[in-house]
């Protein structure tokens, strides 16, 4: 079993929808949790934190299920510049970073 | 907003040469990593770096791969003779901690190309 994945997609959304990603951990000692955004060929961008309250930030939200060991994001009112790779990280308990392989999401007009 | 900085952003060498990447990270930052990525393939770990010494690397950072620091500003990752499958986007990243919610800051990118 991996140790983290994603649905690689791609997601194909309308302009305005809301979307959701889940991401599975299997390592249940893992420490933190973030998901960052990748545009083509471009450096992965940390998007958000991911709080055990779970968090928000505009458009985004963003929540953790330590029992079933799994992250979410949620997207409102997409928009066209969402359109991107959303790579989900877990920090395990020795401190490394475990990377997703990504969801691309493509924003249609 | 302080970032991280990469040189040069491509770089084109040929299989048996050596390739210097260099990355300036934040400057109050204390840790810093070396990442690669080939083209539509994960992100993977190669190297983290804290007080002057290597403090984990992956599978991938053989023999053929070195970091070091030599200023205090820079931070490089040599490739002594590079292979084709060297051939990925290099991503430094640096954060101010190791610890629980510590967000990594990666830099641009150099794109490795070995022909």
């Amino acid at each position: 079993r991996k140790e983290v994945e994603q649905d690689p997609g791609p997601f194909n959304v309308p302009e305005g929808a809301t979307v959701a990603f889940n991401c599975t951990y299997s390592n249940s000692a893992s420490q933190s949790f973030f998901w960052y955004r990748q545009d083509c060929r471009k450096e992965p961008k940390l998007l958000m934190s991911v709080y055990s309250s779970g968090n928000e930030d505009g458009r985004f939200t963003a929540q953790l299920n330590r029992a079933s060991q799994y992250i979410s994001l949620l997207i409102r009112d997409s928009k066209l510049s969402d359109s991107a790779t959303y790579l989900c990280v877990v920090r395990d308990s020795n401190y490394q970073l475990i990377w997703g392989a990504g969801t691309k999401l493509i924003i249609k007009p | 907003e302080p970032e991280v900085t990469q040189t040069p952003s491509h770089q084109v060498t040929q299989m048996g040469q050596e390739v210097i990447l260099r990355c300036v990270p934040i400057s109050n930052h204390l840790y810093f990593y070396w990442y690669r990525q080939i083209l539509g393939q994960k992100v993977e770990f190669l190297v983290s770096f804290y007080n002057n010494e290597i403090s984990e690397k992956s599978e991938i950072f053989d023999d053929q791969f070195s970091v070091e620091r030599p200023d205090g500003s820079n931070f490089t990752l040599k490739i002594r003779s590079t292979k084709l499958e060297d051939s990925a986007m290099y991503f430094c990243a640096s954060s101010l901690r190791d610890g629980e919610n510590s967000p990594l800051h990666f830099g641009n990118g150099t794109r490795l190309t070995v022909t």
